[in-house]
């Protein structure tokens, strides 16, 4: 099992949609979680970090599942500047406490 | 600040030359690292750095050299240049393992 597994995708939306990204994790015992975006043949950008409790900046909202080992992100209303893939991150596995990075999935919205 | 710098943008090298690609950060991060992005596999820890003169492999090292003389700066060494180098090649600092990561804007490195 990868240490952190996300879908590819792509997924196509269309402009307002709701869409939602799960990704899971194999380390039982990470205790950070992040979202970063990346646009083509950018930089990964931190989007936002993923708490217990959940946390939501405007239209992304974030989710942590522990007993599941899953992290979920929901974009709402979205938007074309929107498209991008989002790289799930986790902290720990055979890393130890450094972060493993997700392969990411791939959202296209469309007009 | 300007975050995390990298140097140079683009580079083209032949098989078995060697070369220095650099990386500093003004954020006064302790914790610094080195990634390869390669098609469909993601980011891939080179070589890690926790603070000045303390340097650790990661996962993909062979090939690699890196040094952390001061807090700022983290050049990457390539030894001896193969194909199987060519990549995107991402500087990211924080403030210590396991916080979130700032990233350089990359070097992309063609060997021929």
């Amino acid at each position: 099992r990868k240490e952190v597994e996300q879908d590819p995708g792509p997924f196509n939306v269309p402009e307002g949609a709701t869409v939602a990204f799960n990704c899971t994790y194999s380390n039982s015992a990470s205790q950070s979680f992040f979202w970063y975006r990346q646009d083509c043949r950018k930089e990964p950008k931190l989007l936002m970090s993923v708490y217990s409790s959940g946390n939501e900046d405007g239209r992304f909202t974030a989710q942590l599942n522990r007993a599941s080992q899953y992290i979920s992100l929901l974009i709402r209303d979205s938007k074309l500047s929107d498209s991008a893939t989002y790289l799930c991150v986790v902290n720990g596995g055979s890393s130890g406490d450094k972060l493993t990075f997700g392969t990411g999935t791939r959202l296209a919205v469309r007009p | 600040n300007a975050g995390v710098t990298q140097t140079p943008k683009f580079q083209v090298l032949k098989t078995g030359q060697s070369m220095t690609l650099q990386c500093a950060q003004d954020m006064n991060h302790e914790y610094m690292s080195w990634y390869r992005q390669d098609p469909g596999m993601g980011l891939r820890l080179i070589h890690y750095s926790v603070g000045a003169g303390i340097t650790d492999q990661g996962e993909v090292p062979n090939g690699y050299n890196v040094s952390r003389s001061t807090t700022e700066d983290f050049p990457l060494r390539l030894l001896s240049a193969a194909p199987s180098q060519t990549s995107v090649y991402f500087c990211a600092s924080s403030y210590a393992a396991g916080y979130e990561q700032y990233f350089g804007p990359g070097t992309r490195l063609t060997v021929t």
